[in-house]
């Protein structure tokens, strides 16, 4: 079965400071890993993927992500967190032979404060 | 880049009333969309997948009679709550992948808040 862990509800970070948000995966065959950002009362916005290739993968508004096969991870990580980062994180993971079918995490509250 | 248009993103209807929600891929075509609902503070529960004309997929547990999912056109879902409750009352949010991409991520619609009085 495909599940994903994000071990925390709540990140709080100082503006500047660099922010990191954790989710760990399982899933039988090759991960498809995602992180999606959600404002309030919006729909989820993709920041970036992983399907293969490069385990540090860039994606929108600064963010980048790293694949660790051996730990089962990909984090969420920014250099400089900004105000504007504050919203709800979800990581997700798909099997390569089902991409589209998504299971989420329950999501991380980021919270940058000036 | 791909957009996913949802309407309305606002609903508030009577008890025993049902409403329809509207999931279209703007600008790209799409066989197969999802549905999820969010609870407060919780992540996303994905309902059914909707196949472009044939059934929908429904998730154990997920009422296929009060949930009706329509996939009508390779660009247009539609989710219907019949007979809504105020236990319905939700945010519902659709997603579709571009037909032409396999590698492309899921696009969301922006969601709807129902809110069943």
């Amino acid at each position: 079965a495909q599940s994903v862990a994000q071990p925390e509800d709540q990140v709080n970070v100082a503006e500047g400071n660099p922010l990191t948000v954790k989710c760990t995966y399982s899933v039988s065959g090759n991960p498809y890993l995602f992180w999606y950002v959600q404002y309030p009362n919006r729909g989820l916005q993709f920041l970036l993927k992983y399907i293969t290739g490069d385990n540090l993968v860039k994606g929108s508004y600064g963010f980048e992500a790293e694949f660790n096969k051996s730990q089962t991870s990909f984090h969420l990580k920014k250099p400089s967190a900004l105000v504007s980062d504050s919203a709800l994180y979800f990581c997700a993971v798909s099997r390569g032979s089902t991409l589209g079918r998504l299971y989420f995490g329950r999501g991380t509250q980021l919270t940058v404060w000036p | 880049g791909a957009v996913v248009s949802q309407h309305p993103s606002r609903v508030i209807c009577k008890s025993g009333t049902s409403v329809k929600i509207e999931c279209r891929s703007l600008d790209f075509q799409a066989t197969t969309m999802f549905w999820y609902r969010q609870f407060p503070k919780k992540s996303l529960m994905l309902m059914a997948t909707s196949n472009e004309g044939s059934k929908a997929t429904y998730e154990q547990g997920v009422e296929k009679d009060k949930f009706l999912i329509n996939h009508a056109s390779l660009t247009l879902s539609t989710l219907t709550v019949t007979s809504a409750h105020p236990e319905d009352s939700s945010f519902y949010i659709c997603s579709a992948r571009d037909l032409q991409d396999y590698n492309s991520p899921l696009h969301f619609g922006n969601g709807t808040r129902l809110t069943v009085t």
